[in-house]
Parts: structure tokens; sequence; C-alpha cells
């Protein structure tokens, strides 16, 4: 599970205030992602980071910020929360170059009310 | 961008039985083809894989196809037991433009049940 914690694990919020999700790794993986998983839409990529500092938007990175300070930290900012981002997200490390595979951490529950 | 389509989205088996869940991808340049297991309540796990230049791979009781000429990968589980009873995803991966990580793109899941 290449050392992935995610947290917290559960969130209740209210719509209209913000909200970090944080995901941390412990082997040293260059490349970071941020997914949400929603019935029906399977596994969607929102950001991912291949490096720090440096990071890039996926398909559904609407309403989403990111940020990597460090190699081992990559975090998830809901800057407003609203109830279509009530979903479970799930943070995927990925070690480096050439057909690396992608492991994820244990997920984050968030609801939006 | 790439699309992948996978079918079915639950499949029942008794146990003993084989089960195999299909994927199509639309993106003749994707190389690296991951499948994974989600439990409930768990994040995905990588059970195998199977990169372009391989029609098939085994691992005990799972296989992985690939016909790269109809653009579709399929997993195949035997002897299945109860213990298999999860999500199954895949994904196709690309590579990204001027960059050196893969993107994966995931099919929608299929939920199976084994029946002891």
């Amino acid at each position: 599970d290449a050392g992935i914690t995610q947290s917290p694990r559960h969130k209740v919020t209210e719509t209209g205030t913000p909200v970090t999700l944080r995901c941390h790794q412990t082997e040293n993986h260059r490349y970071m992602y941020w997914y949400r998983q929603d019935p029906g839409h399977g596994l969607r990529l929102i950001h991912y980071s291949y490096g720090v500092k440096d990071t890039d938007k996926g398909e559904v990175s609407d309403g989403y910020s990111v940020s990597r300070s460090k190699t081992e930290d990559f975090l998830l900012t809901l800057e407003s929360a609203t109830s279509s981002q009530t979903s479970v997200y799930f943070c995927a490390t990925q070690h480096g170059e050439i057909y690396n595979e992608q492991f994820f951490g244990p997920g984050t529950r968030l609801t939006v009310l | 961008g790439e699309n992948v389509e996978q079918h079915p989205s639950t499949l029942s088996v008794q146990e003993g039985d084989s089960a195999v869940i299909k994927c199509t991808y639309s993106d003749s340049a994707s190389n690296y083809f991951p499948w994974y297991k989600q439990e409930l309540g768990k994040g995905p796990q990588l059970i195998i894989d199977i990169r372009s230049n391989v029609g098939e791979k085994k691992d005990q009781r799972i296989a992985v196809t690939l016909n790269k000429t109809a653009k579709h990968f399929s997993l195949h589980i035997t002897e299945t037991q109860p213990e298999d009873s999860a999500v199954y995803f895949c994904a196709a991966s690309t590579l990204y433009s001027g960059g050196s990580n893969y993107k994966l793109t995931f099919g929608k899941g299929t939920l199976l049940t084994v029946n002891p």
C-alpha cells in the first residue's frame, strides 16, 4: 500500500465551509494523485502532482485546489464545499517512470450537508 | 481522451465457478492495463496488470488477456471463492504528453458476488 495514510478518514461539513484533506506517504514516491469515487462513475482524477510544487488538473478539477510542499504530503482543498462534492476521496502514489503501478490509500468519506 | 467501458456492472457466480469481466478502451496509445480489487470500505488494490507487448498474463487463479487490435482486455478468475467478492475495476493508462507519469482512466467497476 506504499505507506499511504489519509486524514481525516471521515468528515461531515456544511455547504460553504473550506475543507482540506491530507495524503501522506512514506515511500518517497514522486507522483501523487487525488481521485473521487462516486456510484456510477467509478474513479475520476481530480488533480495530480509530478513533484514538489508541481501539480496539474485532472478531469474533474473544478472547485478543488491542491498543494504539495513536501514529497510526502499532498493536500486537497475544497475552498467552499458544495453538496455535489460529497464523495469518497482517494489518494494514490506512483513511484516513477515506465509502467509503474499506482497504489491507493484507504480513502476519506466526505459528506457536505 | 481515453474512454474505458466495463461489463458487466454486476456478476453473481457460485463458488468454484469462473468469472470473466471485460473492458474496452478507445485510445490506441494506451499501453498499460491494470486491474484493481476494492473491498468494502477500503481503497482499490492492484491485483494484476498487463503491458501492451504481452497478450496474456497469469497469477495463480487470476489471468488477464489483452487484444490490442480489438482494444479490449479481460479479467478471468477461476475457482472463485467467497473472498473474491468485491468490486473490480479495470483501467487503461497512457503517458502524459511531455511527462513521464501515467494517467489511469478507470472503468465504472463490476460488483462480483461469489455465493457459497
